[in-house]
């Protein structure tokens, strides 16, 4: 099975600007979750798809929001980006998001905002 | 409020030795728990998890030890590698994987 995958790899965009990260879970994986990694940190989460449906959220503005498809391919939007928003994007799929799976992660996103 | 902590940014071992890389969380609703290992410019990686009903989990030369009395978890390599040489992210979760909680994670530098 292929992995997950996301698109673009690198990411240089404005302050002010909008971005939209693309992420391909696991044949057959339905739930997608998406984590902010800035240095030094660990993996922050920001939400999980599952079905479409947005089924967890994280602390994070409205600023950042998302979206799945119904083949479970999911999108974020970040929007006015900021400066502090320059960090690396993971996505992450797992085949229900229940307790004891394991998530499969990407190989992210790496966005610079200047 | 960070509720899972890895208090050691770094860690250095000899190749042979044992490794052991700790972590401790707060929410006594974790059920479960994992280690990641993350290269730069890869995502991270499953490396061996444990359910909050058993205190310990072997997966080859990785080991992973619960305590939920001490709301700690620890995991161990013997012996280590310089292949092992990475960061490593504990993960726990309530009853939904799709949403994890990650400490900042411990980098593990062993030297041959």
């Amino acid at each position: 099975k292929a992995g997950v995958t996301q698109t673009p790899r690198y990411l240089i965009k404005t302050r002010g600007q909008q971005v939209t990260l693309s992420c391909s879970p696991i044949s057959g994986h339905r739930s997608v979750s998406w984590y902010q990694q800035t240095p030094g940190q660990g993996l922050q989460f920001l939400f999980e798809y599952f079905s479409e449906t947005q089924r967890n959220k994280g602390n994070f503005p409205g600023r950042f929001s998302g979206r799945q498809f119904s083949n479970s391919r999911s999108e974020m939007n970040v929007s006015t980006l900021e400066l502090g928003d320059s960090a690396l994007y993971l996505c992450a799929s797992s085949f229900a998001g229940t307790s004891g799976e394991t998530q499969y992660f990407g190989p992210g996103t790496r966005l610079l905002v200047l | 409020d960070q509720q899972v902590k890895q208090n050691s940014p770094s860690l250095s071992v000899q190749e042979g030795r044992i490794s052991i890389l700790n972590c401790d969380y707060t929410n006594s609703m974790f059920d479960y728990f994992l280690w990641y290992k993350k290269y730069p410019a890869e995502g991270p990686t499953f490396l061996i998890s444990i359910s909050s009903i058993k205190d310990k989990n072997e997966d080859g030369r990785f080991t992973v030890f619960l305590n939920k009395s001490a709301k700690h978890l620890s995991l161990h390599i013997v012996p280590s590698q310089p292949g092992d040489s990475a960061v490593y992210f504990c993960a726990a979760s309530d009853g939904d994987a799709g949403k994890s909680t990650f400490g900042d994670g411990t980098t593990l530098t062993v030297k041959p």
